[in-house]
């Protein structure tokens, strides 16, 4: 299966600060989708991102406030941007995998942001 | 879009016995759907799945049903050991691309 490095692990930001998340991926993959869990809760697709365009954003999900960039089909950025405390979640980068003959998505280690 | 419920929230079981957890979900054009396990502090990771094509299946003590008239599929752990005490997701999907994930069962195997 894919192997996805994701960073950093976690951080904890000053509210009105902005915070990139990297995600690469150890294969070339077409689709990256970047996903926010907040604690306890599950998992909210937040966009998805093709090499060559721009993401698509679910809703209640904005580009000025999540803008990511693809600039390679092994990488993929996501910048959270003008922070407040609502923002505190774990951000996962995933992409389209097969695993021991299963098909969905792998995931990356994930960021826990702290914004206070 | 598609909406997938998931119950119970929380499921505690004796090491040993069985477990279900349930989901339901409302786009009848969803075909896949997969099962995730996420122990504390870590990534979720794909356990087992199922296309609608299929009815169930099995892998060791892991098992997956659906029932496409009803709209909803089941994951049933049986012979359940403490390892198994995780956060669990269902999840549909109607082209791959995107999933949808229920709100998890938190599931606590006691010794």
């Amino acid at each position: 299966s894919a192997v996805i490095s994701q960073k950093p692990s976690r951080d904890i930001c000053q509210r009105g600060t902005s915070l990139t998340i990297q995600c690469q991926v150890d294969s070339q993959v077409t689709m990256m989708f970047w996903y926010r869990q907040q604690p306890g809760q599950s998992l909210t697709l937040i966009a998805t991102a093709n090499q060559g365009s721009e993401a698509t954003y679910e809703s209640g999900f904005v580009i000025d406030k999540f803008p990511i960039s693809r600039p390679n089909l092994t990488f993929s950025t996501l910048t959270v941007s003008n922070m407040s405390p609502e923002d505190s979640s774990i951000y996962l980068c995933s992409v389209e995998d097969q695993d021991r003959g299963y098909y969905g998505y792998t995931f990356g280690s994930g960021t826990r942001l702290t914004v206070v | 879009g598609e909406n997938v419920e998931q119950h119970p929230s929380t499921l505690s079981v004796q090491e040993g016995d069985s477990a279900v957890i349930k989901c339901t979900y409302s786009d009848s054009a969803s075909n896949y759907f997969p099962w995730y396990k996420q122990e504390l502090g870590k990534r979720p990771q794909l356990i087992i799945d199922i296309r609608s094509n299929v009815g169930e299946k099995k892998d060791q003590r892991i098992a997956v049903t659906l029932n496409k008239t009803a709209k909803h599929f089941s994951l049933h752990i049986t012979e359940t050991q403490p390892e198994d005490s995780a956060v669990y997701f269902c999840a549909a999907s109607d082209n791959f691309n995107k999933f949808y994930f229920g709100s998890g069962t938190k599931l606590n195997v006691k010794p």
